[in-house]
Parts: C-alpha cells; sequence; structure tokens
C-alpha cells in the first residue's frame, strides 16, 4: 500500500525553465510534509517542508504547494539550473514516521 | 558539525551470511532511523531508535534488526542474508524525531548480495 506516490519517473527540463514535480498521498493523517534531493553516491538532503496548515511555502528557488483536499503536493523550481538534476523525493510524516515516495528523476538540460 | 557516517560503505556477501552496518548520527542528534533503497521503490523505513530503544517499525522480517547504543551510534543486522537484500540501506538522524521531522542521511552503505 503505497501512501504516498510519486506518479512520474522522470521529468526533463530545459535550463532557465520552471520544473514541477508532483507528489500525491492517501493517508489523511500526515500532517507534515517534506521534499529530499538525491545525487548519486550520496544521502538524499533536505530541501524544503511544509506544515499541513500552510498551503505554501518558499525557500529561494524553491516552492512547495500543498493541496489538502486534493491529497497533493508539488515542488516548484523557479528557474531551473543543471546542478539541480537528481532524483527529488517527496516524504510524508505522521507520528514520527516518515513514508517516502519512489522519487523523481529530474534532468535540467542546459 | 560533521554529518552522519556510514561505515562501511560498500559490502558484498553471500546468501546466508549476516551482516551489520553502523551508523554514527550528528553529534546531539538522538534519533536515528534506517531505511531500504532499491530501484522503482523508493526508500522503505526500516525502524527508528530514539534514546537507545526502537521507537517506531517498519514492515520488514524479523531477519532485520538494530540497536542503539548510549551515544546514540547505531547498528542495523541482517540475518540470513537473501539476494533480495541487496540495495542501499541509509541511515538517517534528527534532534529528536518529532515534526518538524527534518532528517540528515548519510551516504549509505552499498550491499550486494550474491
Amino acid at each position: 500500500d503505497q501512501q504516498v506516490k510519486q506518479n512520474s519517473p522522470s521529468l526533463s527540463v530545459q535550463e532557465g525553465r520552471i520544473s514541477i514535480l508532483n507528489c500525491d498521498y492517501t493517508n489523511s493523517m500526515f500532517d507534515y510534509f517534506l521534499w529530499y534531493k538525491k545525487y548519486p553516491a550520496e544521502g538524499p538532503t533536505f530541501l524544503i517542508s511544509i506544515s499541513s496548515i500552510k498551503d505554501k511555502n518558499e525557500d529561494g528557488r524553491f516552492t512547495v504547494f500543498l493541496n489538502k483536499s486534493a491529497k497533493h503536493l508539488s515542488l516548484h523550481i523557479v528557474p531551473s539550473q543543471p546542478g539541480d538534476s537528481a532524483v527529488y523525493f517527496c516524504a510524508a510524516s505522521a507520528r514520527n514516521k516518515l513514508v517516502f515516495g519512489a522519487g523523481t528523476i529530474l534532468r535540467v538540460k542546459s | 558539525k560533521a554529518g552522519v557516517t556510514q561505515t562501511p560503505r560498500y559490502l558484498i556477501k553471500t546468501r546466508g551470511q549476516q551482516v551489520t552496518l553502523s551508523c554514527s548520527p550528528i553529534s546531539g542528534h538522538r534519533s536515528v532511523s534506517w531505511y531500504q533503497q532499491t530501484p522503482g521503490q523508493g526508500l522503505q523505513f526500516l525502524f527508528e531508535y530514539f534514546s537507545e530503544t526502537q521507537r517506531n517499525k517498519g514492515n520488514f522480517p524479523g531477519r532485520f534488526s538494530g540497536r542503539q547504543f548510549s551515544n546514540s551510534r547505531s547498528e542495523m543486522n541482517v540475518s540470513t542474508l537473501e539476494l533480495g537484500d541487496s540495495a542501499l540501506y541509509l541511515c538517517a538522524s534528527s534532534l529528536s524525531g518529532g515534526a518538524p521531522y527534518e532528517q540528515y542521511f548519510g551516504p549509505g552503505t552499498r550491499l550486494t548480495v550474491t
């Protein structure tokens, strides 16, 4: 039972354009959502998070949107840079347990 | 501040053997979680330790076990290895494990079972 789903295995974007990564969840008990970025041969790195009481959180080029009624969150990267090429995982938290999606590979072409 | 360290980085074992992986969290972090990453499956939660006690457990068989020491360092053990246990095993630490639930990951241990 996949409680957190990232339905797009990969995404390719031109440098300077917007990257939009999507994530859906099924468990309404999740109260905190996070995005992680992972480069090959490294562990995931925390990127940005959002509490379930908010619908938007912004940090520089990264913005996370949360739509609780649709149980959907998205990560926007503007403008995309080649260094953003990595695997992006969304994660959701309930009762001190993190559930991760399968990840989306983002390729930013220069 | 030093990050999360995991040893060894790479390991090759044979079916039926057992293996122990080690994780040293960031100084001051008391929560350590373990994850298994396989292609297409994302990160699957194994267990979390806090103050030497297992606080949360994922849906893995009993062959997977762990422990945490008084200095917050943690070990994970897998007994009777199977081919399907080949994966990247990641350890993550956080201050307390409660929200904001931002975990800091180590580079992982790549386990290959032949």
